[in-house]
């Protein structure tokens, strides 16, 4: 089955204890991308990659890293999470450069 | 920077009712106007549209954008209590893997 895969789904973290979500796509996509959505802030871009060893920041890049080894991952990591990163995140995937983005799961992190 | 705006930010209609959905946007290097649907947890797409004028259709739901007017509408006919759910807008830009996204509208049905 053609999907997007994000872990964990639900994470409870403490502020400072480094963490990555991992995303996965078995669908030989080159642009995948992560987001984070809020309340009222609807879905923000945090970081994109258009093929292996290419990214670019997003709209909200700030407190996240990303790498690009191999085209299906797409990890996001917090090297020191704070409590303003409790979000709802998803990771997105497409093969069209027109940008038909399939989405994963969703990861809900909390920061205490 | 780019900006796309959604209405009504919320909308209840009856069972059978015909809803349009606005999407208005302000984005530099426009590539593609993009309408998804979300329940409960992860967006799933519906329509891409990259052409002024031309019309993309599934179903009971029918998409058109206007790229001189800078806008989209999203039509639902016939609506079903299982349309409920936030309709979302994006505009992808550049490479196109840059989207921004409107905060969405959200959509009732009641019987």
């Amino acid at each position: 089955e053609a999907q997007v895969t994000q872990n964990p789904r639900y994470l409870i973290t403490v502020t400072g204890k480094k963490l990555t979500v991992t995303c996965s796509q078995n669908m030989n996509h080159e642009y995948m991308s992560w987001y984070r959505q809020d309340p009222g802030l609807g879905l923000r871009q945090i970081y994109y990659s258009m093929n292996v060893e290419v990214t670019d920041k997003g709209d909200v890049p700030e407190g996240y890293k990303v790498s690009r080894k191999e085209k299906r991952n797409f990890p996001l990591i917090l090297e020191s999470p704070s409590p303003n990163q409790t979000s709802l995140y998803f990771c997105a995937s497409s093969l069209s450069v027109w940008g038909g983005y399939t989405f994963g799961s969703g990861t809900r992190l909390t920061v205490v | 920077e780019d900006k796309v705006v959604q209405s009504p930010l919320s909308l209840v209609v009856h069972e059978g009712d015909t809803v349009t959905l606005n999407c208005s946007y302000e984005v530099t290097n426009f590539r593609s106007l993009l309408w998804y649907k979300q329940e409960k947890k992860a967006p799933t797409f519906l329509f891409m549209l990259t052409s002024s004028g031309i019309e993309k259709k599934s179903g009971r739901l029918s998409s058109i954008s206007d790229k001189k007017e800078l806008f989209s509408i999203l039509n639902i006919t016939a609506t079903q209590t299982g349309d409920s759910a936030v309709y979302l807008c994006a505009v992808a830009t550049g490479t196109a893997s840059k989207l921004t996204f409107g905060t969405g509208t959200r959509l009732q049905v009641t019987l």
